[in-house]
């Protein structure tokens, strides 16, 4: 079954403890990338990556880092969380050109 | 930069009603435009993809429709059912490559049984 999948599905932290959200999807897709959801704010692209070692960023890059070493894996890094990190994150692959773009289930984070 | 706004933001319908969901975006030079739907606690279901250069698509009692020009699409949703209810999400692909996808906030609906 073509999917994205995270992990893990839901985190609480503390503030200033480095964590990694996993994304993998097994479909080859060449293109990836990290949003959050925030009420009110809806979804923010974080970064997105078009190919192995090839990132950009979104528009909320601020506070984190990804890594692409793999097709498949797009793990996104919180290297020192803070509180305004609290959030609904949602991974996303497709491959390139014109095709749907197919979300995983999301990670929700809470920051202490 | 370019902007996404989805309107209403929250709708509510009786059951058996023909509804449309409206989004309009700032900057016209856009590649694709999707239509998602997003279930409570759940991550987002792809309905409908229409590329920039088609007037609309198509799937089950889905329409989306899409005027560059104008800067606007719709989804006409027909004959809702309670399971319809969720919100619905539209983004577009813009930037070079396509690589940036901009959403708007959503429209929540409720069908009424």
């Amino acid at each position: 079954e073509a999917q994205v999948t995270q992990n893990p599905r839901y985190l609480i932290t503390v503030t200033g403890k480095k964590l990694t959200v996993t994304c993998s999807q097994n479909m080859n897709h060449e293109y990836m990338s990290w949003y959050r959801q925030d009420p009110g704010l809806g979804l923010r692209q974080i970064y997105y990556s078009m190919n192995v070692e090839v990132t950009d960023k979104g528009d909320v890059p601020e506070g984190y880092k990804v890594s692409r070493k793999e097709k498949r894996n797009f793990p996104l890094i919180l290297e020192s969380p803070s509180p305004n990190q609290t959030s609904l994150y949602f991974c996303a692959s497709r491959t390139g050109g014109v095709n749907i773009q197919y979300f995983g289930a999301g990670t929700r984070l809470s920051v202490l | 930069k370019q902007e996404v706004t989805q309107i209403p933001a929250a709708l509510s319908v009786p059951e058996g009603e023909n509804l449309v969901l409206n989004c309009s975006f700032t900057d016209s030079a856009i590649y694709n435009l999707q239509w998602f739907r997003q279930d409570p606690g759940k991550g987002l279901t792809s309905l409908l993809l229409i590329q920039s250069s088609q007037r609309e698509q198509t799937s089950g009692r889905l329409n989306a429709s899409l005027d560059k020009s104008s800067g606007r699409s719709t989804l006409y949703i027909a004959a809702s059912q309670p399971g319809d209810s969720a919100t619905y999400l539209c983004a577009v692909y813009s930037g070079a490559g396509s690589y940036q996808l901009t959403f708007g906030k959503g429209t929540k609906l409720s069908v009424i049984p």
